[in-house]
């Protein structure tokens, strides 16, 4: 089954302790997103992944980095969580090899929590 | 800067109902636009993509339009179910980086 899978679901963590948010893909896209969702404020990018070992910043990437050393891999970062990162983290994916645009598909969302 | 606009924010309709929702975007020089869906405390569902070439995608009961001149989309839900209550989600993809530009949502209840 195609599908973007992301660990843990949830998470409680306290100020300062590093984590790391995996998000795995199976269908060998090229492209790979994150983005937090906070109420009122929607949806926003984070860091997004062209291919491997090409990332770049998006909307709000303060705080947090990611590496892209696999194609089916892009794990998001936090080197010292904060309170403001608590929110609902999406990884998503999407097919470029045919040159337009086509549809992203999200994983199931991480829920952190900091403490 | 894109911005992404849907209203209403919230929407309620009787079981039956043929309902639009709307999505506006300020900015027309998008690769496409995509519909989602979020059911509470769960992931996004893709529901339709229109390419910037197409005015119309259709999937049963669903049909999204998209007007580029205007900077506006609609998603057009026919006989309307209470499991289709959600919170439906627009996003426009900018271009080079293939961000998706996220509306705040409708959040639809369908009442049986």
């Amino acid at each position: 089954e195609a599908q973007v899978t992301q660990n843990p679901r949830y998470l409680i963590t306290v100020t300062g302790k590093k984590l790391t948010v995996t998000c795995s893909q199976n269908m060998n896209h090229e492209y790979m997103s994150w983005y937090r969702q906070d109420p009122g404020l929607g949806l926003r990018q984070i860091y997004y992944s062209m291919n491997v070992e090409v990332t770049d910043k998006g909307d709000v990437p303060e705080g947090y980095k990611v590496s892209r050393k696999e194609k089916r891999n892009f794990p998001l970062i936090l080197e010292s969580p904060s309170p403001n990162q608590t929110s609902l983290y999406f990884c998503a994916s999407e097919d470029l090899s045919a040159g337009l645009s086509y549809e992203q598909y999200f994983g199931p969302g991480t829920r952190l929590t900091v403490t | 800067k894109q911005e992404v606009t849907q209203i209403p924010a919230a929407l309620s309709v009787p079981e039956g109902e043929n309902l639009v929702l709307n999505c506006s975007f300020t900015d027309s020089a998008i690769y496409n636009l995509q519909w989602f869906r979020q059911d509470p405390g769960k992931g996004l569902t893709s529901l339709l993509l229109i390419q910037s070439s197409q005015r119309e995608q259709t999937s049963g009961r669903l049909n999204a339009s998209l007007d580029k001149s205007s900077g506006r989309s609609t998603l057009y839900i026919a006989a309307s179910q209470p499991g289709d209550s959600a919170t439906y989600l627009c996003a426009a993809t900018q271009g080079g980086s293939e961000k998706l530009v996220f509306g705040k949502g409708t959040k639809l209840t369908v009442n049986p």
